[in-house]
């Protein structure tokens, strides 16, 4: 079985403060892992993806992830937020087999406060 | 502009009764699927099509029914509602089935209140 852990449901920073949403996974096999985020009042969109080689990978917007394979952790970071990246993040996790059946934790709201 | 429309986005029913999800998409997609999230737990996958024809199903009950009448719409159906049900019913689209690229696409959601 495989699943994601958000241990953070809310996360509350200041506008231009650094920003680490925490994910830890569970799955025995080779993860594939990538962090969506839903906007307001939008679907959700990829944010960034790991697949494997270098374990930090570049999202949009200035974000960035680092997979952890002995800690089995995914987290995501940045280091100035705007207000605007006020959304709710989604940690996931596709166990292999080819079929896009997604795992998703969560999800942790952040709130950027200006 | 959207390119995956859901419709309606909330709708409220009532026990025992039957409602339609509507799902379109505009990428020129050929693989489509639907999640679910209830209250307080994650997204769940449901189903995935490809070319119209069912490629997997996780959903335990008879009572949900995906229909796809045209390659870019793949409508969930939903029969004899339970307040359980209730739920934000997410479409997504991607490019194809298999690949496992992880990168879907989504629509807004459908937000199914049971009363």
């Amino acid at each position: 079985a495989q699943s994601v852990t958000q241990p953070d449901a809310r996360v509350t920073v200041s506008e231009g403060a650094s920003l680490q949403l925490r994910c830890k996974y569970s799955y025995s096999g080779t993860p594939y892992l990538f962090w969506y985020v839903q906007y307001p009042r939008q679907g959700l969109q990829l944010l960034l993806k790991y697949y494997s080689g270098d374990p930090v990978v570049q999202g949009v917007n200035g974000f960035e992830a680092e997979f952890s394979k002995s800690n089995s952790s995914f987290h995501l970071r940045k280091a100035s937020v705007h207000w605007s990246d006020s959304a709710v993040y989604f940690c996931v996790l596709s166990g292999g087999g080819g079929n896009n059946k997604l795992t998703f934790g969560q999800g942790t709201v952040l709130s950027v406060i200006p | 502009d959207p390119k995956i429309i859901q419709k309606p986005k909330y709708l409220v029913a009532v026990t025992g009764s039957e409602k339609i999800l509507i799902c379109e998409q505009y990428l020129g997609h050929n693989a489509m699927y639907w999640y679910r999230q209830s209250a307080k737990k994650p997204l769940e996958f449901m189903f995935s099509y490809s070319y119209q024809k069912l490629m997997d199903n996780q959903t335990a009950s008879s009572r949900f029914q995906p229909q796809s009448s045209k390659k870019n719409h793949l409508d969930l159906q939903i029969t004899a509602l339970k307040p359980d049900d209730s739920a934000t019913y997410f479409c997504a689209s991607s490019p194809h089935w298999g690949g496992n690229t992880g990168q879907l696409y989504f629509g807004e959601g459908s937000k199914l209140t049971v009363l």
